[in-house]
């Protein structure tokens, strides 16, 4: 079955630093793979996806993720935090063995630090 | 214009009531879904619609049941409410069903608690 997993709770972040927040795919065929914020309250927003193509993808509000064939990852990255950073962070993968729909995983809270 | 709606934004009611969340959206998407997000945060999928037409049921109870009179809406009811039914409940939308490159558009969310 495609899944996707974020190994960590929480992830905490001075201001200012560069940030990553990982996430790992188990898929058959090419994966697609989405990252997705969630801030407090609100409903999941779009931040960014893999198809094909370019390893390095870059999204909404500075946001990045590289994705590794090999080591089967999909980290988000951005080079400087903001405070406005903090939210919860999901990883999802499309499961294209059953009806297609977005496999999501457990989330990851990050945190900035001012 | 917000692109997929959802009412009421919060729902607080007695086990055992029945009560419908709405669902609306203004994309022209054929598919829309249904998911819960429970305390811990986790997102599993409930429902989906393809124009109309039932694709994704989960293991989930009977006591819910979606209705979409239109391929812009998917209405979620649920009978009989039970404590463990308190969650966010998130309404989404896709351009078409099978279009792998696309992600969802999110409502706001519905939190229901039962008392």
């Amino acid at each position: 079955a495609q899944s996707v997993a974020q190994p960590e709770d929480q992830v905490n972040v001075a201001e200012g630093n560069p940030l990553t927040v990982k996430c790992t795919y188990s898929v058959s065929g090419n994966p697609y793979l989405f990252w997705y914020v969630q801030y407090p309250n609100r409903g999941l927003q779009f931040l960014l996806k893999y198809i094909t193509g370019d390893n390095l993808v870059k999204g909404s509000y500075g946001f990045e993720a590289e994705f590794n064939k090999s080591q089967t990852s999909f980290h988000l990255k951005k080079p400087s935090a903001l405070v406005s950073d903090s939210a919860l962070y999901f990883c999802a993968v499309r499961d294209q063995n059953r009806d297609d729909k977005i496999i999501f995983g457990k989330g990851t809270r990050l945190h900035i630090l001012p | 214009d917000t692109a997929v709606s959802q009412t009421p934004k919060y729902l607080v009611t007695q086990m055992g009531n029945d009560k419908s969340i709405k669902c609306e959206q203004n994309l022209g998407h054929d598919t829309m879904y249904w998911y819960k997000q429970d305390s811990k945060k986790f997102l599993k999928i409930m429902f989906s619609y393809n124009n109309k037409e039932l694709i994704i049921n989960e293991t989930v109870p009977n006591r819910f049941s979606p209705k979409s009179p239109d391929k812009a809406h998917l209405n979620l009811h649920i009978n009989s409410l039970e404590l463990g039914d308190s969650a966010v409940y998130f309404c989404a939308s896709s351009p078409i069903q099978g279009a792998r490159a696309e992600g969802y558009t999110f409502g706001s969310g519905t939190r229901l608690t039962v008392v």
